[in-house]
Order: structure tokens, then sequence, then C-alpha cells
């Protein structure tokens, strides 16, 4: 089955500066790749998501890159704001099948 | 719409006892997913349904747990006899046809002594 690696767990930026969250991922079949964000208390909530055949996509200070090739994945958050404190998780499926999940990265943006 | 709608939200219980968590997806929606998120483990997914068909339930932990989807409006995950390993939050969540965008509810968070 899919495998997928998200890397840091843990990120901690000045308020302002910019967040990258990295996943790796297992199944070169796999073709969906959705961004969640998690606030306390509170379900998964899509932020972002890409489709293999394209290689970045952006929303305001949101944006994914996709290396199909290396199999890995990128999330990046833009002039950082506190709001963006949540844990965030990546993931991959193959298109209308399972979601397999990141083990998650908690951000905390600093005032 | 109101989302999906998981209940209770919080749940304790006393090992042994049986449990039943509840979720009603979106409206329309025809793909339901549950799914366990633990410190440990994370983001796991149980089973998934399909049209009100169990189509993998390779993540059920063992025979303790059940799910059923009786109609496409109402799902149930059913732990019995629960074991004080099964404290964690559970999310359902759910997906319209041909879509890839899955929705999750708020959670039931179990707690078992």
């Amino acid at each position: 089955g899919e495998n997928v690696e998200q890397h840091p767990s843990t990120l901690s930026v000045q308020e302002g500066d910019s967040a990258v969250i990295k996943c790796t991922y297992s199944d070169s079949a796999s073709n969906y790749f959705p961004w969640y964000k998690q606030e306390l208390g509170k379900g998964p909530q899509l932020i972002i998501d890409i489709r293999s055949n394209v290689g970045e996509k952006k929303d305001q200070r949101i944006a994914v890159t996709l290396n199909k090739t290396a199999k890995h994945f990128s999330l990046h958050i833009t002039e950082t704001q506190p709001e963006d404190s949540a844990v965030y998780f990546c993931a991959a499926s193959r298109g209308d099948y399972k979601l397999s999940f990141g083990a998650g990265t908690t951000v905390t943006v600093r005032a | 719409d109101a989302g999906v709608i998981q209940s209770p939200r919080h749940e304790v219980t006393e090992m042994g006892q049986e449990v039943t968590l509840r979720c009603k997806p979106i409206s329309g929606h025809n793909s339901l997913f549950w799914y366990r998120q633990t410190m440990m483990r994370g983001l796991e997914l149980l089973i998934y349904f399909n049209n009100n068909v169990p189509i993998d339930d390779s993540g059920m932990p063992e025979d303790r747990f059940s799910a059923k989807m009786p109609n496409a409006s109402f799902s149930t995950l059913k732990i019995q006899p629960s074991e004080p390993r099964d404290s964690a939050v559970y999310f359902c969540a759910s997906r319209g046809s041909g879509a890839t965008e899955a929705f999750f509810g708020q959670g039931t968070r179990l707690t078992v002594v």
C-alpha cells in the first residue's frame, strides 16, 4: 500500500516568514495529493490539493509543488500569520480511492 | 449543508462495554470513510464504503471493530468489547461521486477507562 512520510514533525516560524513542509510517497500510481489543516478540537479541513498532471498550484499565500519523478510534494505558506498555527497533514491517493496520510506537522507562528 | 455530522462528540466508557459511534455524511455523497487518530499512529483509515458497500476494511484493527452503512445517510462504527487502547479520536469523512475532496466531521473523542 501507499506510504506517506512527512517532515518536519514540528515547525516554529516568526510571523511574516515562510513555512515549508515536505512529503514523500511510495506508490507511483498515486495521482492526487491534498493538504489538510487541523485546528485544535476540529476535523481536518482541505486547504489545497494538486493532481499529478500539474507541477505547482497557488492559492493566495499557499502553494503546493509536486515532483512526480522524485515522488515528493511540498506545501509552502508565505507571510505566515498567527492563524496559520495548526497541524498540517499531507496525503496521497489514487484519485477516487482511499487517502493515506502523513504523520502531520505542528506549525507554530510566533507573533 | 451542515457538513459531516458525528455523534457523540465525546464518549467515556468502561473497558468491556460496547461503544457505537455514528456518522451522517453530506447529502449526495456516495463514499464514506472512518479514520482513527492517535498521537502514536496519526490518521489511520479503518474502513471505506462506496455506495453503502464496504470496499476496504483492511484497516479495521480486529474483530472487536465492526462498521455498517445501512443507507446512504447513516453509518456506525461499533467496538465490542472496548479496551483502553481503543482510546482515540474517530473521524468520519465523506466524498461525492467522481470527486476527490473528502470532507471530515468534527470527530468523536473516545476514552476507555
